[in-house]
């Protein structure tokens, strides 16, 4: 299996761009995770889809941020407009209906100037 | 208080050696409990996972978990230059598929 797959792995954009950030998740996997990592709040909890569907996006900063799941392969983080304290790592990870167990992909790492 | 919270470390063993990394948390009714193992500029790998009240092995590592005392441990024998990472506790909520992380505790093996 290949994983969970994430696109970009560098970003480096300018304030006040739009930013996608993009996840595949491991095939047959129902739930979806958006995390961020940073020194300062370490790895939080964006938001989580099941089956597609958003079912906690409180993690969420503000409402520059946005998330979207069109099908069960694939996710999409948005970010309009960035700011820098948006820097960071970005982690999507996925899990199966009946476990606990998330398994994250390598990152996206946002840089904003 | 925070959900979760570790030691941030860093902590020094030298090879060989035992390390023990502790994690407390607030949430208790959580059931589920995980270690995470992160390398710099990595993303975390899953170690262990335990469910219930005492020990779970696998390999070098053992899990130890005390819901009394809302107290998670992970220990790792026979340390390794390896085994150098920051370690992740997580906890999942009662309520919601929500994990929580620790801060973490950074571990380094000293050859």
């Amino acid at each position: 299996d290949a994983g969970v797959i994430q696109s970009p792995r560098h970003e480096v954009t300018e304030m006040g761009q739009e930013v996608t950030l993009r996840c595949k998740p491991i095939s047959g996997h129902d739930y979806l995770f958006w995390y961020r990592q940073t020194m300062m709040r370490g790895l939080e909890l964006l938001i989580y889809f099941n089956n597609n569907v958003p079912i906690d996006d409180s993690g969420m900063p503000e409402d520059r941020f946005s998330a979207k799941m069109p099908n069960a392969s694939f996710s999409t983080l948005k970010i309009q407009p960035s700011e820098p304290r948006d820097s960071a790592v970005y982690f999507c990870a996925s899990s199966e209906q009946d476990t606990d167990t998330q398994y994250f992909g390598p990152g996206t790492r946002l840089t904003v100037l | 208080q925070k959900e979760v919270e570790q030691n941030s470390g860093p902590l020094s063993v030298p090879e060989g050696a035992i390390a023990s990394l502790n994690c407390t948390y607030s949430d208790r009714g959580s059931q589920s409990f995980f270690w995470y193992r992160q390398y710099s500029g990595k993303s975390p790998e899953l170690i262990m996972f335990i469910y219930s009240n005492g020990d779970k092995e696998d390999g070098r590592f053992t899990a130890q978990l005390n819901k009394a005392s809302q107290y998670v441990s992970l220990l790792i024998r026979d340390s390794q230059p390896s085994d150098s990472a920051t370690y992740l506790c997580a906890v999942m909520l009662e309520y919601g598929n929500k994990l929580v992380f620790g801060a973490g505790t950074i571990l380094r093996v000293k050859s």
